[in-house]
């Protein structure tokens, strides 16, 4: 079975820096990995998605995130954070092109 | 708006009562999802259909869950005689069937369930 594990609960990070929020999968085969976001009271939002190609992957509101087959990793990166980038961010993967299997969310806190 | 749509949005009900939910999906997207999302965790998958067939379904899905999709648009999730332990925010989702490759899910705003 799959799984996907986001060992930071909360990341804090001052605007304007570099932020990562960090991923690690478990699936047998090749995996198709997401990242959504969640604001409070609005449902999930697709960032950006690896199927297959170049391991960098860029996705909406300038995030980006680098696929890494030996480490089984999908950490999600974003150069330069802002104020309403302040959301709770999740981890998914498929192996099968069906249902995803989520992570249990990290909530990244960025300070003005 | 033509995201996905969910109704209602906040659904508190007695214990033992059957509730259903509603969602209906972007139009022409053909994968039709439902998960569940408690407190501090991430969503975990109930069931989903391809158009009306209803294709797989989780081991969470106990028998008091029915889940339907009459004509390939518009699912309802029904959930019979409600315990504390349904309480959560039901989520649906859609996708277009992708061919060879795997389409992104579109995700509707959820109807939060509460069961006293």
């Amino acid at each position: 079975a799959q799984s996907v594990a986001q060992p930071e609960d909360q990341v804090n990070v001052a605007e304007g820096n570099p932020l990562t929020v960090k991923c690690t999968y478990s699936v047998s085969g090749n995996p198709y990995l997401f990242w959504y976001v969640q604001y409070p009271n609005r449902g999930l939002q697709f960032l950006l998605k690896y199927i297959t190609g170049d391991n960098l992957v860029k996705g909406s509101y300038g995030f980006e995130a680098e696929f890494n087959k030996s480490q089984t990793s999908f950490h999600l990166k974003k150069p330069s954070a802002l104020v309403s980038d302040s959301a709770l961010y999740f981890c998914a993967v498929t192996p099968l092109r069906r249902a995803l299997t989520f992570g249990s969310g990290t909530r990244l806190q960025v300070q003005p | 708006d033509t995201g996905v749509s969910q109704n209602p949005r906040h659904k508190i009900t007695k214990r033992g009562q059957n509730v259903t939910f509603r969602c209906d999906p972007i139009s022409e997207h053909n994968r039709l999802y439902w998960y569940r999302q408690t407190l501090g965790q991430g969503p975990e998958f109930l069931t989903y259909f391809q158009n009306e067939a209803q294709l797989e379904k989780s081991r969470l899905l106990s028998d008091r869950f029915s889940a339907e999709r009459p004509k390939g648009s518009f699912s309802t999730l029904e959930i019979q005689r409600t315990e504390q332990g349904d309480s959560a925010m039901y989520l649906c989702a859609s996708s277009p069937l992708s061919q060879g490759g795997f389409s992104e899910q579109y995700f509707g705003p959820g109807t939060r369930l509460t069961v006293t």
